[in-house]
């Protein structure tokens, strides 16, 4: 079974609006961590924001936002305001304790921001 | 702050060659890991490697081997290319290895194998 599934492969959104970007995931460890990459086209990943699996509250950063749901395990990303420079592609990506060494990435969602 | 860099960018081989790439963590970081992505895919991880051990790999075959050096900086090595190793390899580094741990991602080297 996919441990991250990320169900958009590409997504549109118009400059200045918000956008979800999904992202459910699959473990049996009661600790982890959840991360959303940015990699544009030079193929750097660029972190955005964490999430840990106790935490009580939803992470922001900035414009960046986590819309975390333990019980359904999704943990959308959600970007308000965007902007021409968000057009990338984004990853879900989850660390285990049981394998803490290593992420585990999605599929990712291509988003293209309209002018 | 110099962040993670690898050499080269861009690679073309042919099938059957030897491959070695590099690596070189951001500094105050510890831990290097690889990570292979191919076309239209997230990445997948290779390997880890703290202390100058590998102390993690993923579900990559022998032919994949690494490095850490003494000053932290890692080679990854690619045995006998197959046309489906051509990919985006990616570095990342660390410093520590918890659940909340950042990981640092280099810019990649996009490897072509003809």
């Amino acid at each position: 079974a996919q441990k991250i599934t990320q169900t958009q492969p590409g997504m549109f959104v118009q400059e200045k609006e918000a956008v979800t970007l999904d992202c459910t995931y699959d473990t049996s460890d009661p600790s982890y961590g959840l991360f959303w990459y940015k990699q544009p086209s030079s193929g750097e990943m660029i972190f955005l924001i964490y999430q840990g699996s106790y935490d009580q509250q939803n992470a922001t950063e900035g414009r960046y936002s986590l819309n975390f749901q333990k019980a359904r395990k999704s943990a959308n990303l959600v970007i308000s305001a965007s902007q021409l420079g968000d057009s990338a592609m984004y990853f879900c990506a989850m660390r285990e304790r049981s394998s803490a060494r290593q992420l585990t990435f999605g599929s990712g969602t291509q988003l293209t921001v309209l002018p | 702050d110099a962040g993670v860099t690898q050499s080269p960018t861009h690679l073309i081989k042919t099938r059957g060659q030897q491959v070695t790439l590099r690596c070189s963590p951001k500094s105050g970081h510890d831990t290097v890991s690889w990570y292979q992505q191919a076309l239209g895919q997230g990445p997948q991880f290779i390997f880890q490697y703290y202390e100058e051990e590998e102390r993690q790999r993923g579900n990559f075959p022998d032919r994949f081997s690494g490095h850490q050096f003494p000053n932290y900086s890692s080679e990854l090595n690619v045995n006998a290319l197959l046309l489906g190793d051509s990919a985006l390899y990616l570095c990342a580094s660390s410093f520590g290895s918890g659940v909340n741990t950042e990981a640092f991602f280099g810019q990649g080297t996009r490897l072509t194998v003809v």
